[in-house]
């Protein structure tokens, strides 16, 4: 069956540092990937997303990796702000809904 | 623009009391959807619906209905409230298909006690 993993349910990093956070998939015909932020008390916000026949895609102070071969994500976050303190899900769509992880939780400590 | 938007933003039932959370996007999105999250947990799909209706049930649906009679809303009815539908409920729209971009409200924390 299809799931979504995190390797870290909490990761802790200091203000200025960079982030990465991970998670693996398991359904190889996954196709789509997308990372979400949500702050305490609040909705999951879209940050950035990838297509399988990408394996790096950019945004603003954020990267998204992808490496089919080993099934495994990653969110890269450059410059940690404490703004940026949230959890953090990935998610996989699979035949045709998305599939949740459980998150991570990024701290950032000055 | 607002987004989509959540009412109520907290609730206790108690068991057996029935409840309606409402759901609206101004996003003229066609795509919304219901999930669930439960504490330290991903979110579960429990219904969605394509376009005005037209729904169709997710991972767990049991428990809920939900009418789409207009592009805007799309409301969650639990007619029988269980301890087990403790959780927080988050609505979503998007505008392409395939859940893909999910703009989500601020949530519903729902206590059934």
């Amino acid at each position: 069956g299809e799931s979504v993993g995190l390797h870290l349910p909490t990761l802790s990093v200091q203000e200025g540092d960079n982030s990465i956070i991970n998670c693996a998939y398991s359904n190889s015909a996954s196709d789509y990937f997308i990372w979400y932020k949500q702050e305490s008390g609040k909705g999951p916000q879209f940050i950035i997303d990838i297509r399988s026949n990408m394996d790096k895609r950019q945004g603003q102070r954020v990267t998204v990796l992808l490496n089919k071969t080993v099934k495994h994500l990653s969110l890269q976050i450059a410059a940690t702000q404490p703004g940026d303190s949230a959890v953090y899900f990935c998610a996989e769509k699979g035949t045709d809904k998305l599939i949740f992880g459980t998150g991570t939780r990024l701290q950032v400590f000055p | 623009n607002a987004g989509v938007t959540q009412t109520p933003k907290f609730r206790i039932l108690k068991i057996g009391q029935s409840m309606t959370l409402q759901c609206t996007q101004d996003m003229n999105h066609n795509y919304m959807y219901w999930y669930r999250q439960d504490p330290g947990m991903g979110l579960k799909l429990i219904y969605y619906s394509v376009g005005a209706g037209i729904t169709d049930k997710g991972e767990v649906p049991n428990g809920y209905n939900v009418s789409r009679s207009t592009t805007e809303d799309f409301p969650l009815r639990l007619e029988l409230a269980a301890p087990s539908q403790t959780s927080v409920y988050f609505c979503a729209s998007s505008y392409l298909q395939g859940n893909e971009k999910l703009f989500f409200g601020s949530g519903t924390q729902l206590s059934v006690l």
